[in-house]
Formats: C-alpha cells, structure tokens, sequence
C-alpha cells in the first residue's frame, strides 16, 4: 500500500526555521513534491526532488534521500503568512497521479 | 501560465439533489485531470483520474456510478455527484498536469466546497 507520513503539526516563531519531515512507503517514485494550502484554498507547488539532494528555492528548500524513502521541507526565516498545511507528494510512474502525504499543520507565532 | 478554473467555488444543495462540478485548463491542454476530496484537517485523497476521451479511472472504495466523471475535451473535466447526501459534504479539488513538464507541473483548481442539508 501507500503511505506517506508527516508530523501532524509544528509551530515556531516567526523569522525562526522550521523542518518538515516526511517518511514514505510506496509502489512507484517518480520524485517527492511539496505543496503548501492555506485554510480553504487550494494547494500551491513549492518544491519538487527526483534526486537525491537539496533543492534551493528561495526561503523554501526540499531535501531527498531516496535510499531511506525520505524527505523534508525547510522552511526558513519564518514568516505570519507561511501558517498553513504543507503536504508531501509522490508522483508515480504510469498514470502520473500524485498520492498526498498526511499533512503538517504549520503554526507561525510572533 | 497553467491555470486551472473550478467552478463552483461553493455550493449547497438538498438531500438527494445531483451537483455538477466543473474543471478547465485555461491556457494548456490537459490529457489527464485528477479529482481529490478532502475532509477538514485531512489530507487530499485522490477520487479518479480523468481521462480525455476515455473512461475516468477510479481508486479503490469510490463508487463509479455516484462520482461520474466526463472528460469530454482537452480543457474541460466534470465531475457530477449523483444523489447526494450529507455525507457526501466536503471540499472537491481538481488537478491537471501538463503534458510536457516531465518532473511536475501539476496545478490545482481553487476547489468546491460542498455542502448537502
């Protein structure tokens, strides 16, 4: 089966750096994405890894390590606007679709 | 660019009633859209994948004649939900992906949220 698992939440101050973990089992890797959603909208692209490694975008970097089925996002100089849900996914072979980990609920506070 | 337009944004209806949500890609064509549900504090969970042209595959545990999908064109993707319940409340998001960005490129609609008294 598949499954992809993140902290449930995480809170931090604000200019504060923050790292969201995400462990995944699943039948086909086509690389890990992130995804960030705010409270009723709809969840926006912030990262993508298909190699192992770190990926730099702006205040936002992903990292992989495919041989331990693993990721996280690091959030940095943290700011009120970032809380939201972040959510890992992995894109499989064939298809295309995208199976969404649980989600972690990101609390910025002042 | 890679805009995808859902419409409704919300939407309530009575028991019983059918509602027909609607996707569009506005400035690509999309070969495959995707349909995920998503309860409050939950995560997204994928409905179907639409396919244009052909029959929507569906995952496990989503019945097929309650969901009915229609992909119709390259641009447009529906989803209805027949006779609908309380239950059946929840926030209705759309995908699409490009078809020539190979890594990602996926873009969700703004989402429906639906709400069955």
């Amino acid at each position: 089966g598949q499954s992809l698992e993140q902290p449930s939440e995480v809170t931090a101050v604000e200019g504060a750096i923050v790292q969201i973990n995400c462990t995944y089992q699943t039948s086909g890797f086509y690389g890990l994405s992130w995804y960030q959603q705010h409270d009723g909208g709809a969840p926006t692209f912030l990262s993508y890894n298909a190699l192992d490694g770190l990926e730099e975008t702006g205040r936002f970097s992903s990292f992989l390590s495919r041989s331990d089925s693993y990721g996280y996002l690091l959030l940095q100089e943290l700011q009120m606007k970032d809380s939201a849900s972040y959510f890992c996914a992995v894109r499989e072979g064939g298809g295309n679709k995208l199976t969404f980990g649980t989600g972690t609920q990101l609390k910025v506070e002042l | 660019g890679a805009v995808v337009s859902q419409h409704p944004s919300w939407v309530i209806c009575k028991s019983g009633t059918s509602v027909k949500i609607e996707c569009r890609s506005l400035d690509f064509q999309a070969t495959t859209m995707f349909w995920y549900r998503q309860f409050p504090k939950q995560s997204l969970m994928l409905m179907a994948t639409s396919n244009e042209g052909s029959k929507a595959t569906y995952e496990q545990g989503v019945e097929k004649d309650k969901f009915l999908i229609n992909h119709a064109s390259l641009t447009l993707s529906t989803l209805t939900v027949t006779s609908a319940h309380p239950e059946d409340s929840s926030f209705y998001i759309c995908s699409a992906r490009r078809a020539s960005r190979a890594n990602y490129g996926y873009t969700f609609g703004s989402g429906t949220r639906l709400t069955i008294v």
